[in-house]
């Protein structure tokens, strides 16, 4: 079975500062893919990254980065000086089985950034 | 560029009436298509995914039923609402070629009364 946990449900940071949204996921596949997204107030999901099992890498874009960790299974998501625009619900999710199956998602973490 | 399109973008319906949400999807060929549902407050639950024209797997045994009559058209419908069908209704689309985000609409929300 698969899973994903994010156990942060809601994070409050004043903007310009960091923060780090948690994900740990779990799943006995060997090959596997992980994905973060960002669900502003509109509603719709914004694809922010994905990243391979194979690949476990450090990302960087812009003020984004990600750290993925097999041996603790976490897959973490940092913002580096925060902007209001930055606040959303961001969801991690879990791709794995080599097949058209749907994604496994978190349940989301709310991030406010307060101006 | 690919565009995904849902309608209708809310919608109210009493207990018991029909459902239907309609999913398109511009700029790609033969993709595989997906219905989420996001209940308040909770993450993304995987309704129905289709690899192609006819092609439905269900998730989730429940009183919605999904329908592909074209290649890039998706239908989620239900004969009979239950006050439990509220919440705001997502498509995706995703190639399907080892490429495995998915790319998704701006949604439905549904609100039964």
């Amino acid at each position: 079975a698969q899973k994903v946990t994010q156990a942060q449900t809601e994070i409050s940071v004043v903007e310009k500062e960091d923060v780090t949204l948690d994900c740990v996921y779990e799943t006995r596949d060997t090959t596997y893919y992980l994905f973060w997204y960002k669900q502003p107030p509109s509603g719709e999901l914004v694809f922010l990254i994905r990243r391979n099992s194979f690949d476990e890498q450090n990302e960087i874009s812009g003020r984004y980065s990600w750290n993925f960790q097999k041996s603790t299974s976490s897959f973490n998501f940092t913002i580096t000086a925060s902007q209001v625009v930055d606040s959303a619900v961001y969801f991690c999710a879990l791709y794995s089985g080599g097949g058209a199956d749907g994604l496994t998602f978190g349940k989301g973490t709310h991030l406010i950034i307060q101006p | 560029s690919q565009t995904i399109h849902q309608w209708p973008a809310t919608l109210v319906q009493p207990v018991g009436s029909p459902l239907s949400l309609e999913c398109t999807v511009e700029g790609t060929s033969n993709p595989n298509l997906y219905w989420y549902r996001q209940a308040a407050g909770r993450g993304l639950q995987l309704l129905f995914y289709s690899v192609g024209i006819g092609q439905i797997s269900s998730e989730v045994p429940q009183n919605l039923s999904a329908s592909r009559p074209q290649d890039r058209q998706f239908i989620l419908s239900s004969k009979k609402l239950l006050l439990s069908d509220s919440g705001f209704y997502l498509c995706a689309w995703s190639t399907g070629t080892g490429v495995y985000e998915q790319y998704f609409g701006p949604g439905t929300r549904l609100t039964v009364t």
